[in-house]
């Protein structure tokens, strides 16, 4: 039973507007999200989290909101890059990373110029 | 640098021939994990560490051994290979306490068992 479900296995955006991606979390135990962006033949990296308190963290183009009553957060690149293309992994943490994460099984995202 | 360093990058093999993959971490961390990602099924954990002569199973651990007799090192062990092994895998790493920063991952395995 997936904890963390993307949904949405690909998204095309043109380039300039806003990508949105979606992830879902059925364990309101969660206390910490992460995005982690990877491209072909790379690992993962880490792109930006947000804490359970917290719903909303921004950094630079990348915003992450979190609705826990939803248990939802997306993910959203304003404005998208064609640098931006590569799969987006999603992951929730219990005890604030003392336990291992759990990753959705991606969305990748296309920019297109 | 801080980094985690996976070797091989690329391994063919052939069913039944026991193979290593090594991983190594230069950031002193605590936690150390392995991942093997395919496609339609994301990352998926196969085993972790939180610490030296501490592991455990994580998601998909049939098949695979693990050992963690020093810090920095996590080698993941095939006994006996088979083809459904064929896979990418991640070596990662993370300390604790510092999980706003996520885990580090190394840049990847790319095994194929024939």
């Amino acid at each position: 039973d997936q904890q963390v479900k993307q949904n949405s296995p690909s998204l095309s955006v043109q380039e300039g507007r806003i990508s949105i991606l979606n992830c879902d979390y059925t364990n309101s135990m969660f206390d910490y999200f992460l995005w982690y962006k990877k491209y072909p033949a790379e690992g993962p990296t880490f792109l930006i989290s947000i804490s359970s308190i917290k719903d909303k963290n921004e950094d630079g183009r990348f915003t992450v909101f979190l609705n826990k009553s939803a248990k939802h957060l997306s993910l959203h690149i304003v404005p998208s890059q064609p640098g931006d293309s590569a799969v987006y992994f999603c992951a929730a943490s219990l005890n604030s990373g003392n336990t291992p994460l759990v990753f959705g099984k991606g969305t990748r995202l296309s920019v297109i110029a | 640098e801080a980094q985690v360093t996976q070797n091989p990058r690329y391994l063919i093999t052939v069913t039944g021939k026991k193979l290593t993959v090594t991983c190594s971490q230069n950031m002193n961390h605590e936690y150390m994990s392995w991942y093997r990602q395919d496609p339609g099924l994301g990352l998926r954990q196969i085993y972790y560490s939180m610490n030296v002569e501490v592991t455990d199973k994580g998601d998909v651990p049939e098949g695979y051994k693990v050992s963690r007799k020093e810090k920095r090192n996590f080698p993941l062990i095939l006994e006996s290979p088979s083809p459904n092994q064929t896979s990418l895998y991640f070596c990662a790493s993370s300390a604790f306490g510092e999980i706003n920063y996520g885990y580090t991952f190394g840049s990847g395995t790319r095994l194929t068992v024939v």
